[in-house]
């Protein structure tokens, strides 16, 4: 199933790296999201997307800066991390307005040294 | 903004057994109440799901039921076999919102 792929699928970064996750959906979704999921928590939503605009920054630190170029892809800039943010981050992709199921990605698992 | 709790964290069943997993919310403008099964390092994926306008839904082994005045609903697993150990998640989404707020899981294992 390739409906929405993420890359890398593992990612290890120091604390003073930049680097990028990229999602990208092949499902003509206009919503996009990234969530956070960390051992023992709920998935944390991060941020949406609906037609390319930004919707929802839920309280996220600056070290992580969303790109969304169109409605297909999303990507999450990551830099100055903390070993806290080693997660597992999950993109999925819906449809605006349309209170529904959400497709996820298989995620990128990050790890901060 | 919304909030969900789901009990237990961790289940153990005998194959063959059912499974009931249960969830709370609290903005009573949620409408829509899906759960999620994740498996081992793979996605989250939906199993089932259901809306405020209906009290309980039924898919093959796995049913869902929702009490919207007590604000909770359950998942039901019965005949369970070895293939249903995963995380589960339920979650809730306002009214307007098309956005998803997430329990913290629950791990099910089947015993053979």
């Amino acid at each position: 199933e390739t409906g929405v792929t993420q890359t890398p699928r593992h990612l290890v970064m120091g604390m003073t790296n930049k680097k990028s996750l990229k999602c990208e959906q092949h499902l003509g979704h206009n919503a996009m999201y990234w969530y956070k999921q960390s051992a023992k928590k709920p998935l944390e939503l991060m941020f949406v997307y609906n037609f390319k605009e930004q919707t929802e920054n839920n309280s996220v630190p600056s070290r992580f800066s969303p790109e969304c170029p169109n409605s297909s892809h999303l990507f999450l800039h990551l830099h100055t991390l903390q070993p806290e943010d080693s997660a597992l981050y999950l993109c999925a992709s819906g449809r605006v307005m349309d209170t529904g199921e959400l497709f996820f990605g298989e995620g990128s698992r990050l790890t901060v040294l | 903004g919304e909030n969900v709790e789901q009990h237990p964290s961790t289940l153990s069943v005998q194959e063959g057994d059912s499974a009931v997993i249960k969830c709370t919310y609290s903005d009573s403008a949620s409408n829509y109440f899906p759960w999620y099964k994740q498996e081992l390092g793979k996605r989250p994926q939906l199993i089932i799901d259901i809306r405020s306008n209906v009290g309980e839904k039924k898919d093959q082994r796995i049913a869902v039921t929702l009490n919207k005045t007590a604000k909770h609903f359950s998942l039901h697993i019965t005949e369970t076999q070895p293939e249903d150990s995963a995380v589960y998640f339920c979650a809730a989404s306002p009214t307007g919102a098309n956005n998803l707020f997430f329990g913290t899981g629950t791990r099910l294992t089947v015993i053979p």
